[in-house]
Parts: structure tokens; C-alpha cells; sequence
């Protein structure tokens, strides 16, 4: 099955605490990209990668690190996670940067202390 | 999921009724435009999309309308059904630029 996973799914930590939010996708995508998901916000998006080794800084990158290794997975790393970053984060592939279709992971909701 | 909904414009709708959500965008240079939905608990999935040489496409059930004149988008849903129930957000893109996606709609079905 095509899709985009995401883990952990849930995760309660406290300031300072370095964290990893992993994501894969099976669809052999280039484009890569993680949000966070705000009430009142919407979607912003943190960083994005248009291909192996290629990263590159969205609207809201303070705070947050990525790597792309491998095409397939994309992690997202808090290195002192901070209360203002308790947040509802999504995962999103697709084939290129401008092609129409984005699948999303299915969220990953975290709390920080 | 349910705290994404917070402080979200909410349209109740009877079961079977048609749906009309509606978006503004402020970017007249932007081309590209897509409706997602997302239910509670889930990541926001794709529904449809028009580029801005269209005024009109549809699905199976849905409609996207576009007036540029405006900047003005909407999702239209026939025949709602319970399963439609969900968060509905637009996204915009200029040429290659990232997606910038609107704040959503809360569509709540009434059985």
C-alpha cells in the first residue's frame, strides 16, 4: 500500500529533550516535505526537500533540523525542544516539488513540557 | 485531530443537502489551487484541483469553482453525507513556489 508513516505517532517530552520525529514514504518520491499544524494557523511549512541530500528551509524552520540520506525517509529533529513547539506535525511526499498531488503521513501530535 | 478544529468558521449541513465552502486567497499571481480534507485524527487528503487557466472542474461529487476577478475559490459537495464530515482547507501555489494552505472549514453533517 502506498503511504506515508510517521513515528512516534504521539509523544509527551520536556524542554531540552532532543527528539526525532521519523517519516518514510514507499511511492519512491523525490520531493519531501514536514508542517506543523497550529488552530487558528493552518498548515506551515518547517522544511522541505526536493531530493537526496537536498534540503532547504520553509516558513518556519527556527528550532528544527532535517536529513535526507535516503530518499525514502525524511526525520525531522528537535535538538532542545521548546513548549512553543507543541504542535501537530505532518509528513508529505510527492513526486516532484510542482506536482500536484501531496500525500500526507498521518500526523505525529507532540507535547513539550 | 480535534484541537486542529478550534477556532475554525463551521458549516452545518442536512444529510443530502449540497455543500458550498468557500476561500479567499490574496496572491492574484498564483496558478495553481487545491481542496483538501482532512477528518479528525487523520493527515489532510487530496480531493481536487484547478489550475488558473480554468474557471469550473469537477469530481465525483465535488466541484471547484475559481473567480480570479476576486481571488475567490470554493468547494462545492452534492449530496452531502455523514462521511463528508471534516475539515476543509484550500492551497495556493505561484509557479514553483511551496503550497500556502488557508486556515480551513469545519463542514458538520447533520444526520
Amino acid at each position: 500500500e502506498a503511504q506515508v508513516t510517521q513515528n512516534p505517532r504521539y509523544l509527551i517530552t520536556v524542554t531540552g529533550k532532543k527528539l526525532t520525529v521519523t517519516c518514510s514514504q514507499n511511492m519512491n518520491h523525490e520531493y519531501m516535505s514536514w508542517y506543523r499544524q497550529d488552530p487558528g494557523l493552518g498548515l506551515r511549512q518547517i522544511y522541505y526537500s526536493m531530493n537526496v541530500e537536498v534540503t532547504d528551509k520553509g516558513d518556519v524552520p527556527e528550532g528544527y533540523k532535517v536529513s535526507r540520506k535516503e530518499k525514502r525517509n525524511f526525520p525531522l529533529i528537535l535538538e532542545s525542544p521548546s513548549p512553543n513547539q507543541t504542535s501537530l506535525y505532518f509528513c508529505a511526499s510527492s513526486f516532484s516539488h510542482n506536482t500536484d498531488t501531496q500525500y500526507f503521513g498521518p500526523g505525529t501530535r507532540l507535547t513539550v513540557l | 485531530g480535534e484541537s486542529v478544529g478550534l477556532h475554525l468558521p463551521t458549516l452545518s449541513v442536512q444529510e443530502g443537502d449540497n455543500s458550498i465552502i468557500n476561500c479567499a486567497y490574496s496572491n492574484s499571481a498564483s496558478d495553481y489551487f487545491i481542496w483538501y480534507k482532512q477528518e479528525s485524527g487523520k493527515g489532510p487528503q487530496f480531493i481536487i484541483d484547478i489550475r488558473s487557466n480554468m474557471d469550473k472542474r469537477q469530481g465525483q461529487r465535488v466541484t471547484v469553482l475559481l473567480n480570479k476577478t476576486v481571488k475567490h475559490l470554493s468547494l462545492q459537495i452534492a449530496a452531502t453525507q455523514p462521511g463528508d464530515s471534516a475539515v476543509y482547507f484550500c492551497a495556493e501555489r505561484e509557479g514553483n513556489t511551496p503550497l500556502v494552505f488557508g486556515k480551513g472549514t469545519r463542514l458538520s453533517v447533520i444526520a
